[in-house]
């Protein structure tokens, strides 16, 4: 598509139930990122996939999130058991790649995910 | 470990005059800074760049300069405009030093809100 797309727009879901929130990227995008602004927070490092490499996981708060990415294309953010804490909006972002040496590859964001947990 | 700071959470300014946004790193390991503008309920969009090598960029009414020295840099918008008005992210891209590539993931401040009065 034209654009980063998110799904679903939003989510509203009770502690300790699992959700799942996807993004598909823009076609031929080998990078794929996940971030999350939580209310009157800054934009906070999930995780990043870059073609066929292991993922950076390093930004996961958890072991209750993982992601995993299908294909190169579609990724899928889980969060199991969730808590109330975990409410924010859940960005995706893609580019066409991660590891050049010139040029700052920029980053395409989606309109994100607004997760709220009761 | 907040590697980019951004210490104003908000600034109001009339249009037609300047707008500066400030930004403060403290890594020096970085090879492009970004900023990026978000309007509500939207994703960021990529704003402008400048790589490390260089100490202005300008890209219209948007200029970015960067002061190695100091660990800082900083984005001017003239003349404002209400349409202005949005969050603005500074982000850094790390470099690498295992391959002399870049890190794709960019680590984002956590913003500053810009409200231009007409």
């Amino acid at each position: 598509g034209a654009g980063v797309s998110q799904s679903p727009s939003n989510k509203v879901t009770e502690k300790g139930k699992d959700v799942e929130l996807r993004c598909d990227p823009i076609s031929g995008h080998t990078a794929l990122y996940w971030y999350r602004q939580s209310l009157g927070q800054g934009l906070e490092f999930l995780i990043y996939f870059q073609g066929n490499s292991a993922p950076d996981k390093s930004g996961l708060p958890s072991d209750r999130f993982s992601a995993e990415r299908t294909g190169g294309s579609v990724s899928t953010l889980t969060i199991q058991r969730t808590q109330q804490e975990d409410s924010a909006v859940y960005l995706c972002a893609s580019s066409l790649s991660s590891g050049t040496v010139s040029g700052a590859n920029v980053l395409t964001f989606g309109a994100g995910s607004r997760l709220t947990v009761l | 470990d907040q590697q980019v700071k951004q210490n104003s959470p908000s600034l109001s300014v009339q249009e037609g005059r300047i707008s500066i946004l400030n930004c403060d790193y403290t890594n020096s390991m970085f090879d492009y800074f970004l900023w990026y503008k978000k309007y509500p309920a939207e994703g960021p969009t990529f704003l402008i760049s400048i790589s490390s090598i260089k100490d202005k960029n300008e890209d219209g009414r948007f200029t970015v300069f960067l002061n190695k020295s100091a660990k800082h840099l900083s984005l001017h918008i003239v003349p404002s405009q209400p349409g202005d008005s949005a969050v603005y992210f500074c982000a850094r891209r790390a470099r690498s030093l295992e391959n002399g590539g870049s890190q794709g993931n960019l680590i984002f401040g956590k913003g500053t809100k810009l409200s231009v009065k007409p």
